[in-house]
């Protein structure tokens, strides 16, 4: 069965303690995992795409890499902005039209 | 210009009633999503167009009427729903195309739909 899991569900970190957030995938025929964060009662905002085994992005306090199985999104000195609901997505199927399945998302809290 | 546009921001409906949500993205995508969102869940795709025709229909029940109008619009028509039915509702525009696989999607920042 095609599957997304985030782990952990809920984390919790002091500012600038940094930390990391796993999406494991089982899904055949990937076209791409997609990290988006998302403010509570706003749509999700686009962070990074991620298509081969290797590749990493960054931006900010944040970088996201790729293996066969999983993805990480690493948070770097993280600051009370950065508190937010992360989800990751797989692009899926034979369709180039992108259709997504999404884990449950981590929810971050960062204390000053 | 990544912006895709949702209107309104909140909508209370009777159960009786009927409405509709509007969407709108500027940035040439040709494929258009509906996503359904419950508290502390996943999105869940509801819709997709592609060149403005259906091509994905997630078994969604008939009381929700996607219709494309042109290639920026996407609308969602609501009738005679459930109370259960109350989320926020996101629209979300992609390219169709990608040499690599599927394309980013870009979200609204939804209508937070309640039945009463």
């Amino acid at each position: 069965e095609d599957q997304v899991t985030q782990s952990p569900e809920a984390l919790r970190l002091q500012e600038g303690e940094s930390s990391s957030l796993n999406c494991s995938y089982t899904v055949s025929g990937l076209r791409g995992l997609f990290w988006y964060r998302q403010d509570p009662g706003k749509g999700p905002e686009f962070l990074f795409t991620l298509y081969s085994a290797g590749e990493e992005k960054e931006k900010e306090r944040l970088k996201a890499t790729l293996t066969k199985k999983e993805s990480f999104l690493h948070i770097t000195a993280p600051k009370p902005e950065d508190s937010a609901t992360y989800l990751c997505a797989v692009g899926w199927g034979s369709s180039n039209t992108g259709k997504l399945i999404f884990g449950q998302g981590t929810t971050l809290q960062v204390k000053p | 210009d990544t912006e895709v546009t949702q209107t309104p921001k909140h909508l209370v409906m009777g159960m009786t009633n009927k409405k509709s949500l509007k969407c709108e993205q500027h940035m040439g995508h040709r494929a258009m999503y509906w996503y359904k969102q419950k508290a502390k869940k996943p999105p869940e795709l509801m819709f997709v167009y592609s060149y403005e025709k259906l091509s994905i229909n997630e078994s969604v029940p008939s009381r929700f009427s996607p219709e494309c109008p042109n290639s920026s619009l996407l609308n969602l028509h609501l009738h005679a729903l459930q109370p259960e039915d109350s989320a926020l509702y996101l629209c979300a525009s992609s390219q169709v195309f990608s040499r690599k696989g599927s394309s980013e999607a870009f979200f609204g920042q939804g209508t937070r739909l309640t039945v009463v």
